[in-house]
């Protein structure tokens, strides 16, 4: 059970949007920033966003991320079967005086 | 380019020790925070613990405060965590990772090693 709720699944289609949320509290997303990463079969973890919205050098701008208030929201469209994987939110929480994961998203394209 | 090597892990005892350690290069390590992150068998991310880039703090998860130490050696550009009195519970596959800051604070963790398993079993 994380701090971070995500939901446990998604599935869609080739060339469709999807959104993955992220809710959490006012110790960790309501006062910090989030970042988001993407982990394929087999392979490490890779950042995808930073700063609530930011991505990487590298990340095609198909990945975005926004926030309102103590929920976050990672959005990729033009899903290709490539992204299929593991997705994670993090910050940091000021009451455990840590980093926090979401408990992932599993992504089925 | 930026590599985060991982060494150490393997099959333990319950109640043992094992040092694991992380050899960066292509940037400069002194800048900037790093951590542990792992992931068991099947399992989500966990993070583990962060050091500042220069030491001067150190956080734990609650699971394995008073048993895990994180540290660094700038000169020798290389990350390690002593876990003593290990548990079943412990093991995963032992990622370290590179914040974009140099606090530990704001986890943008940029650069991922490959990993390491640690299996912890009678």
């Amino acid at each position: 059970h994380s701090v971070l709720t995500q939901p446990p699944s998604l599935s869609a289609t080739p060339g469709q949007k999807v959104t993955i949320s992220c809710s959490g509290s006012s110790s960790n997303i309501g006062n910090n920033f989030v970042s988001w990463y993407q982990q394929l079969p087999g392979t490490a973890p890779k950042l995808l966003i930073y700063d609530d919205n930011k991505r990487p050098s590298g990340i095609p701008d198909r990945f975005s991320g926004s926030k309102s208030g103590t929920s976050a929201t990672l959005g990729i469209t033009g899903l290709q079967t490539g992204d299929e994987g593991d997705y994670y939110c993090a910050t940091w929480d000021a009451s455990l005086n840590g980093v926090i994961f979401g408990g992932g998203t599993k992504l089925t394209v | 380019q930026v590599q985060l090597v991982e060494s150490g892990g393997g099959v333990v005892q319950p109640g043992t020790s094992l040092r694991l350690s992380c050899a960066a290069s292509g940037f400069t390590f002194s800048n900037y925070a790093m951590y542990w992150v792992r992931q068991a068998p099947g399992m989500g991310l966990e993070w583990v613990a962060v050091i500042w880039h220069d030491g001067s703090n150190e956080y734990y998860a609650d699971s394995v405060r008073g048993r895990f130490t994180i540290s660094r050696d700038n000169s020798e550009k290389s990350l390690y965590l002593q876990m003593n009195s290990l548990r079943g519970e412990d093991t995963a596959v032992y990622y370290c990772a590179k914040d974009m800051a140099a606090a530990g604070n704001v986890p943008f963790l940029d650069y991922w090693g490959q990993g390491t398993l640690v299996t912890v079993s009678s």
